[in-house]
């Protein structure tokens, strides 16, 4: 089976811009998690998506949303980039089945704001 | 204080030695904790994943967990070059949804 799929694999914004970073999680998992991990830090909690809904966010600014579409697809969109958004943004899939706290990562995007 | 918190290393182990890797939380009401292996630019990968207090083996990996004292360890038996990597230890957060809390990860080293 495909594991998480992520696009684009890298990007390279200027500073106020605006980003769409995309998610496919693994079949038949409903839940896509979104996390930020900056060099020689572990993954920071940005959001998670069930069943199209909002279950819980970290501490981002509101230049940070997302959505899930009913495919289970979601997107991460970013306004007004900032230096300090460069980092690899990592979405992660799960199932609510009985293993569903596991959460498995997409290969990143790793995005670069000049 | 951090809520996970690891050393950050490097950990440097000989081929074929016990690595044991350390972590403590601060929340009392996590239940579910996990072991990641971060090779250097790549994403995390999940290597296990534990829930009751005691022992949990798979392979070369062993997982401990040990909620009174609120700390869970990861031990790779007969330790491979291949195992080198950053290895992040993660929390469930107690409070309904699915966030990991991470520790910034400790660097191993396995030298021949």
């Amino acid at each position: 089976d495909a594991g998480v799929t992520q696009s684009p694999t890298h990007l390279i914004k200027t500073r106020g811009q605006h980003v769409t970073l995309r998610c496919s999680p693994i079949s038949g998992h409903k839940s896509v998690s979104w996390y930020q991990q900056v060099l020689g830090q572990g993954p920071q909690f940005i959001f998670q998506y069930y069943e199209k809904e909002e279950r819980g966010r970290g501490n981002f600014p509101d230049r940070f949303s997302a959505r899930q579409f009913p495919n289970y697809s979601s997107e991460l969109n970013v306004n007004a980039l900032l230096l300090g958004d460069s980092a690899l943004y990592l979405c992660a899939s799960s199932s609510p089945e009985p293993r569903g706290y596991e959460q498995y990562f997409g290969p990143g995007t790793r995005l670069t704001v000049t | 204080q951090k809520e996970v918190e690891q050393n950050s290393g490097p950990l440097s182990v000989p081929e074929g030695a016990i690595a044991s890797l350390n972590c403590t939380y601060s929340d009392r009401g996590s239940q579910s904790f996990f072991w990641y292996r971060q090779y250097s630019g790549k994403s995390p990968e999940l290597i296990m994943s534990i829930y009751s207090n005691g022992d949990k083996e798979d392979g070369r990996f062993t997982a401990q967990l040990n909620k009174a004292s609120q700390y869970v360890s990861l031990l790779i038996r007969d330790s491979q070059p291949s195992d080198s990597a950053t290895y992040l230890c993660a929390v469930l957060f107690s409070g309904g949804y699915n966030k990991l809390i991470f520790g910034a990860g400790t660097r191993l080293a396995v030298h021949p």
